[in-house]
Formats: C-alpha cells, structure tokens, sequence
C-alpha cells in the first residue's frame, strides 16, 4: 500500500533564510502525482506545488521549489527566501487512483 | 462567490441530534470529497465522489451519510455522532480526467465540529 511519510512534526526558520521540509513514499506505480499543500492556521488548506513523476524536472513556483528524487521516492520541499506568512502546516500528499497526505509538518518563522 | 465554500463554519452537537454540513464548488469540477482532519490523525479521506457517483467510502461509519445531488454540492449528514467524531471537516474539489490520478484538489475552510 502506499504511504506518506513525514518525519519532521515541526520546524523552524529564521526569517528571510531557507528550509528544507522532507518527504518520503511509498509506491510500486510509474505514474503519479506528488503535491505539497499548505494549511495557514485558521485559513483554508491551499497547493503550494505540485510534481508529475514522469517529469524528471524539479517543480518550482517563485520561492517554493521541489527535490524530487523519484528511485528514492523522496519528494522535499525548499522555501527560499522565508517570510512571516510561509507559517503553516505543511503536508505532502501522493496521489495515483487514490490520494494519500502525510500527517504534516508545522512550520514556525522567527523573525 | 468563488472557490469551494462550506457551510456552518463551526457546529456543536449533542449525540443524539441530526445536523447537516454543505459544500458548494464554483470551479464547474466534476469530483467532490469529504476529508476529516484531527489533531491525532493526518488528513482522512471519507468519501469521493465522481460525476455524482460515489467511488470512493473508505469504511467510513454510517452515523456519516453524504449526498450528491449534483457536481456543485456535496452535502454530509451527520445522526448520533460520538465524541471521538469531533474534528474539521474539509470539503474538497477537483477535475478528474481521462488518466484516473486524483488531481489537484481545491479545498474548502472546513466545518470545525463538536459532539458534546
């Protein structure tokens, strides 16, 4: 079965410096989606980025971009650049014929 | 109006009452999903639907019935809950095509719900 997995419950950043949240699956497909989403606190859940596995080029969007290693099944997400509304859950999410998110990692920015 | 919206905001009820939550999607998608989400568990996938037809009811109990009537609304009835049923329920749309991957989904605020 697949799974989503996070191992990083919390993390901190100083403002304006770069982070690096991880994530890895599991899967036996070729072709999928991987996405990561990010929940603000009290505000709706919103796609920061998004990687089709059959492109080998990483993903980016302005500050966000992705590492994605598909033979290691990894799938990090870069924030460049932090700023104070970058604070937010973050989840990981794989999808094929179902969709699966990881148990999320919260980010805190310090200014 | 844009986007996914839900309605209540914010739901307390007792065990015993029936309440109803309702998702409307302005995007002119043609799949809807309910997911609950828990401080304790990662976000739940409840049920999916496909033009109107459920595809998806991942063993969810049945004190959670949802409704169809159309590919705008999605509607979660809800009848003697537990107290282990409160959590935020997002209501979530998307556009799914010929491939059958779940694309990207565009979520509601939630219904923050309380069985007391």
């Amino acid at each position: 079965a697949q799974t989503v997995t996070q191992s990083q419950p919390e993390m901190s950043v100083q403002e304006a410096e770069t982070v690096t949240l991880s994530c890895t699956y599991d899967t036996s497909e070729s072709d999928y989606y991987l996405f990561w989403y990010k929940q603000p606190p009290s505000r709706q859940m919103i796609l920061v980025i998004r990687q089709e596995a059959y492109k080998q080029q990483n993903a980016t969007e302005n500050r966000f971009s992705v590492n994605f290693q598909k033979a290691a099944k990894s799938f990090s997400l870069k924030i460049s650049d932090s700023q104070l509304g970058d604070a937010a859950m973050y989840f990981c999410a794989y999808s094929d014929d179902k969709i699966i998110f990881g148990k999320g990692t919260r980010l805190h920015i310090l200014p | 109006e844009t986007g996914v919206t839900q309605t209540p905001r914010h739901l307390v009820m007792g065990m015993t009452n029936k309440k109803s939550l309702k998702c409307e999607q302005h995007l002119g998608h043609n799949a809807m999903y309910w997911y609950k989400q828990s401080a304790k568990k990662p976000l739940e996938l409840m049920f999916v639907y496909n033009f109107k037809e459920q595809t998806e009811n991942n063993s969810v109990p049945s004190r959670f019935s949802p409704e169809c009537p159309n590919s705008s609304h999605l509607f979660l009835h809800l009848h003697t809950l537990q107290p282990e049923d409160s959590a935020l329920y997002l209501c979530a749309s998307s556009q799914v095509g010929g491939r059958e991957v779940y694309n990207e989904q565009f979520f509601g605020p939630g219904t923050r719900l309380t069985v007391l």
